[in-house]
């Protein structure tokens, strides 16, 4: 298997741009994981999907975020508008279960917000 | 909830030496607890698990850790370093919160020649 897959891996746009990170998970994976990595905060954990559906997105940021799985091979995670402070390496992640189970992370989109 | 912390956000040491990477967890449940590794420019992937079977347990790259309940400890160890061993590692700890995992803020290791 390929592994997870992100595209963009790099991201420069401007202040009040739309932004679209996208991700393949592992085929066979029930879950998927969108992360964002800062210096400050570290890795959090903004949402997450089983079998598509959004089970947990506590920790999205504001409504300027918004996270769609329209079918077991693809995830989207959009922020619009995009802000300085967004600027951060996102990561997707997929695994088979929970709690037990490891979870595979995809290289990353590193995003720069101008 | 659970959290962990992870002591120590860089450790440096010389090639050959001992590694010990440390860090501790908070748990009102019985925890599973995880060490991943983040090469430079690339994803997390993992080192090794402990989901209650044995207290020690043996990863990739010689990598060991030991679950401790009474120290509510999960510290990473490698006899040896290797120069390739350079990268940023995270501690993570899962079994509550709906099964999320919660991960360190990170431990930055450096390898000496």
């Amino acid at each position: 298997d390929a592994g997870v897959i992100q595209s963009p891996r790099h991201e420069v746009t401007e202040m009040g741009q739309e932004v679209t990170l996208r991700c393949k998970p592992i085929s066979g994976h029930d879950y998927l994981f969108w992360y964002r990595q800062t210096m400050m905060r570290g890795l959090e954990l903004l949402i997450y999907f089983n079998n598509n559906v959004p089970i947990d997105d506590s920790g999205m940021p504001e409504d300027r975020f918004s996270a769609k799985m329209p079918n077991a091979s693809f995830s989207t995670l959009k922020i619009q508008p995009s802000e300085p402070r967004d600027s951060a390496v996102y990561f997707c992640a997929s695994s088979l279960g929970l709690e037990t189970d490891t979870q595979y992370f995809g290289p990353g989109t590193r995003l720069t917000v101008l | 909830a659970q959290s962990v912390t992870q002591l120590g956000s860089h450790v440096s040491v010389s090639e050959g030496a001992l590694v010990l990477l440390r860090c501790n967890y908070s748990s009102s449940v019985p925890p599973y607890l995880f060490w991943y590794v983040q090469y430079p420019n690339q994803g997390l992937q993992l080192l090794l698990k402990y989901t209650s079977a044995a207290t020690l347990v043996k990863g990739i790259n010689g990598f060991e850790a030991e679950f401790k309940k009474s120290e509510t400890s999960f510290h990473l160890t490698k006899p040896s370093a290797h120069m390739s061993d350079a990268a940023e590692y995270f501690c993570a700890v899962s079994g509550d919160q709906g099964g999320k995992l919660i991960f360190g803020q990170g431990t930055e290791l450096s390898v000496k020649p």
